[in-house]
């Protein structure tokens, strides 16, 4: 059973501050999904990565890909009290569906304004 | 561009009523369809999948079943709902392709509480 493990469970932080969230595996992944849940809502996906080391940028966020596909990790520059919300990781095997995917119990954020 | 709907949005059912969630997906064919269960704290479950009409995988013994009548229609059902059937549910779709199927889309959610 793979099992991706989030850190930390809970962050309270300034508008304007710096953070990272991080998400970690013992397993190998094939891909590594980031979403962003907003209460009574569903998950919005906020990036896809696919390729170890892979680094991607979403305005000030920053998604890192591990070298061993194992680990991400998310960083937001300058929070803003709009990036509140749940962030879940969750790593696919690439198997068409056939597992799903593999969910972290997420990180709760907020940012005060 | 492909939207994904789920009804309804809130749910009060009583202990041992049937249960019958709907999702459709809208502007692709052929998607590879999921019913995840978030309960708090313990992030979410894949309840079921399936890659085409008629064919349903489950991935946790329970209380519930899923069918797909149709190419983009996706119902989880119970015949007799129990308390711990109580969570939010969420539909997703994916592309069909093995490579793109890791990149799931959610739908809204349906709030179930079983009293």
């Amino acid at each position: 059973t793979q099992l991706l493990e989030q850190s930390p469970q809970f962050l309270s932080i300034q508008e304007g501050e710096n953070l990272t969230v991080y998400c970690n595996s013992s397993s190998v992944f094939s891909s590594l999904q980031w979403y962003r849940q907003e209460p009574g809502e569903g998950p919005v996906l906020l990036v896809t990565v696919v390729t170890g080391g892979e680094v991607k940028k979403l305005k000030r966020l920053t998604f890192q890909f591990g070298d061993a596909r194992k680990d991400s990790s998310l960083h937001i520059t300058a929070a803003q009290p709009g990036d509140t919300g749940l962030y879940l990781c969750a790593g696919g095997l690439g198997r068409g569906g056939a597992d799903g995917l593999t969910f972290g119990k997420g990180t709760h954020l907020i940012i005060q304004p | 561009s492909q939207t994904i709907h789920q009804w309804p949005a809130t749910l009060v059912q009583p202990v041992g009523s049937p249960l019958s969630l709907e999702c459709t997906v809208e502007g692709t064919s052929n998607p590879n369809l999921y019913w995840y269960r978030q309960a708090a704290g313990r992030g979410l479950q894949l309840l079921f999948y399936s890659v085409g009409i008629g064919q349903i995988s489950s991935e946790v013994p329970q209380n519930l079943s899923a069918s797909r009548p149709q190419d983009r229609q996706f119902i989880l059902s119970s015949k007799k709902l129990l308390l711990s059937d109580s969570g939010f549910y969420l539909c997703a779709w994916s592309k069909g392709l093995t490579y793109q199927a890791d990149t799931q889309y959610f739908g809204p959610g349906t709030r179930l509480t079983v009293l």
